[in-house]
């Protein structure tokens, strides 16, 4: 199995601290997501990193890649209230040519006002 | 921003009974997914779909289930003889793949299927 397993499974922190989850995988991958989850809700995509990136950028997120160790991590700097919600990470296939991505278990996270 | 919708959002049923899943993918999307979550669980893949067959679909998408695009708009999940454990929520998903590596995948908002 390729999946991604995150860590911690749930994460409680103050408004303003920074979060931070990882994920670790088992397969060789093109590419690693991170999406968001709302209680309730579909998934939205948040950021996507390359296998041949080692760090990404957006906005308030930062995601690293390390792919000799097979994991990933997401940072949340600055959290607010509203960053309140399941993370999960997706990974596909390097020799896969079917398309899919599988998700891992997910990191809840909660800020507290 | 173009969206993937679902429709119904709720779909309750009884044991055994065949219910059909609607989903309207993002219009120039050419790949087509379904996940399920069991209430607290993971989300899980059950089938994507792209050129009007099925590309790969995992051990939970069994005989029951079914998949079709009838028309250019709609992608719709059948499961012939619902069981308990198929109640969760069913996401729909649309991406545009370009080049050799998958994009991001667009979700829908679910339909929650209960099966009494």
């Amino acid at each position: 199995s390729q999946q991604g397993e995150e860590d911690p499974q749930a994460l409680s922190i103050q408004e303003g601290e920074n979060a931070t989850m990882n994920c670790s995988y088992k397969t060789s991958i093109n590419n690693l997501q991170w999406y968001r989850q709302n209680s309730g809700r579909g998934l939205v995509h948040l950021i996507l990193i390359r296998s041949n990136e080692r760090e990404k950028h957006s906005g308030r997120l930062r995601v690293t890649l390390d792919t000799s160790k097979k994991s990933s991590s997401l940072l949340i700097t600055a959290s607010r209230a509203a960053d309140t919600a399941s993370y999960f990470c997706a990974t596909d296939a390097e020799m896969d040519s079917s398309y899919k991505l599988i998700f891992g278990s997910g990191t809840r996270l909660l800020v507290r006002p | 921003e173009p969206e993937v919708t679902q429709t119904p959002s709720h779909q309750v049923t009884q044991m055994g009974q065949e219910v059909i899943l609607r989903c309207v993918p993002i219009s120039n999307h050419l790949y087509f997914y379904w996940y399920r979550q069991i209430l607290g669980q993971k989300v899980e893949f059950l089938v994507s779909f792209y050129n009007n067959e099925i590309s790969e679909k995992s051990e939970i998408f069994d005989d029951q289930f079914s998949v079709e695009r009838p028309d250019g708009s709609n992608f719709t999940l059948k499961i012939r003889s619902t069981k308990l454990e198929d109640s969760a929520m069913y996401f729909c998903a649309s991406s545009e793949k370009r080049g050799a590596y998958n994009e991001k995948l667009f979700f829908g908002s679910g339909t929650q299927l209960s099966v009494l």
